[in-house]
């Protein structure tokens, strides 16, 4: 069982309004990782963090942003929530080794903007 | 362009059955490949990682090929149970960069039928 959780697991919440997806993992991985996945899709990797007060964007743009100030915690942030952000957002994380790394998901959050 | 392209996109058996799932990639260079099982509104669990030298591995009734040199996996599913019925979904992972980068499919999504 992957120790790795996401809050809240559903969310449905007006336009404009500021949101944060929060994910915590009690691991000590050090690479962390948000993926978002509409319905039917693949996942697309929309933030990730090397580690501490590392951040990078992924392949997918996204008006989120996200903090890694705390090894074990990655929130991810929507100043202003759309109905176009309406999708699953699903929080990974995984070791820093080589080949047989495994990324370990969480729940996810369904998020519905309306 | 790294891909990975799964099939078929849907697929519907009677308990009891056995199937196969279809994954081609082309990512590169390879690091390995892992076998997800989503059930619906939950975050991937992973079932089975293959490494280049490995050809087929096995976790209970679900087995796994890899073929590093057409750059195929299957997924084998034997004796199906109701509870099989998810998104399967086939990542690739790189060696190309310290972030061993995660390419998904977009899944296989196997009803079982009683």
């Amino acid at each position: 069982e992957a120790d790795i959780y996401q809050t809240p697991r559903y969310l449905v919440i007006g336009t404009g309004k500021k949101i944060t997806l929060e994910c915590s993992q009690t691991m000590g991985h050090d690479k962390m990782y948000w993926y978002q996945q509409d319905p039917g899709m693949e996942l697309h990797l929309i933030h990730y963090s090397y580690g501490v007060n590392s951040t990078e964007k992924g392949d997918l743009s996204s008006e989120s942003t996200v903090s890694r100030i705390r090894t074990e915690h990655f929130p991810l942030t929507l100043e202003s929530a759309r109905p176009s952000h309406t999708s699953q957002y699903l929080c990974a994380s995984s070791e820093s080794r080589g080949a047989g790394t495994e990324a370990f998901f969480g729940q996810g959050t369904r998020l519905t903007v309306v | 362009k790294n891909q990975v392209e799964q099939s078929p996109q849907s697929l519907i058996i009677l308990e009891g059955k056995n199937c196969t799932l279809q994954c081609n990639y082309t990512v590169s260079p390879f690091s390995n490949l892992r076998w997800y099982k989503q059930d619906t509104g939950r975050g991937p669990v992973s079932l089975t990682i293959m490494t280049f030298s490995e050809n087929t591995k096995s976790n209970g009734r679900y087995t796994a090929t890899l073929d590093a040199d057409t750059k195929q996996s299957s997924l084998h599913i034997t004796a199906s149970q109701l509870s099989d019925s998810a998104s399967y979904i086939c990542v690739v992972s790189d060696r190309g960069s310290t972030l061993g980068r995660l390419y998904f499919g977009r899944g296989t999504q196997l009803t079982v039928w009683p």
